[in-house]
């Protein structure tokens, strides 16, 4: 069964310490997202990667980090540079469009 | 500079009535058109999109939209509601590279009443 997994579905931490986000698909694309989704704001691009080994910056990459060492897996690192980490995160991967996991709620207090 | 509008954020319809959620984008080159839904704290799914050929695309779940070059609209229709159609709706633009960086509107909530 193919698809986008997320982990977890919701995760607390607390402010200044950095936290790790789970994206993996099995939908064999090259291509991966991370957006993020705060209310009445759409999806804003985080960081992309279109091929394993390399990324680019989305329009908020401040704050966050990425790594994509296998084409399968694609985490996001929220770093305690990131101001306001409290928000809905999405996965998403690509051949022709886009298909979606089913994010991660982070709070940080 | 590219752009997509959803100009309607919050829409009632009862239910069995016609829906229309609209979508403009801006920037001239030809896009590549999609239709998201979203229910609450899921991710998104895909309802439509819309890369060439014939400007009347079928979704999922009853679905349609128009590509309207004219207009520079991507409408989303569907000719009878369902109660379990209640969920956030976002039309998404990309250019050049297609799905690679997609342009988000801000979404459309739809409400369906009895």
């Amino acid at each position: 069964d193919g698809g986008i997994t997320q982990s977890p579905k919701y995760l607390f931490r607390k402010e200044g310490q950095n936290v790790t986000l789970s994206c993996e698909q099995n939908l064999n694309h090259d291509a991966m997202y991370w957006y993020r989704q705060d209310p009445g704001q759409g999806l804003r691009l985080i960081y992309y990667s279109q091929i394993v080994n390399d990324f680019q910056k989305g329009d908020i990459a401040e704050g966050y980090s990425v790594s994509r060492e296998k084409k399968e897996s694609f985490p996001l690192t929220v770093t305690s540079a990131q101001k306001n980490p409290t928000a809905f995160y999405l996965c998403a991967s690509s051949r022709y469009e886009q298909y979606f996991g089913p994010g991660t709620r982070l709070t940080v207090t | 500079a590219q752009s997509v509008t959803q100009p309607d954020i919050h829409i009632t319809v009862s239910e069995g009535a016609s829906l229309e959620l609209r979508c403009n984008y801006s920037y001239g080159a030809t896009p590549y058109l999609f239709w998201y839904v979203q229910s609450p704290g899921q991710g998104l799914q895909l309802l439509l999109k819309y890369f060439s050929g014939d400007t009347l695309v079928q979704g999922i779940k009853g679905f349609e939209a128009e590509f309207k070059r004219s207009q520079s609209s991507f409408n989303l229709r569907k000719p009878s509601v369902h109660w379990s159609d209640a969920a956030e709706y976002f039309c998404a633009v990309g250019w050049g590279t297609g799905a690679n960086n997609l342009f988000f509107g801000t979404g459309t909530r739809l409400t369906v009443i009895p």
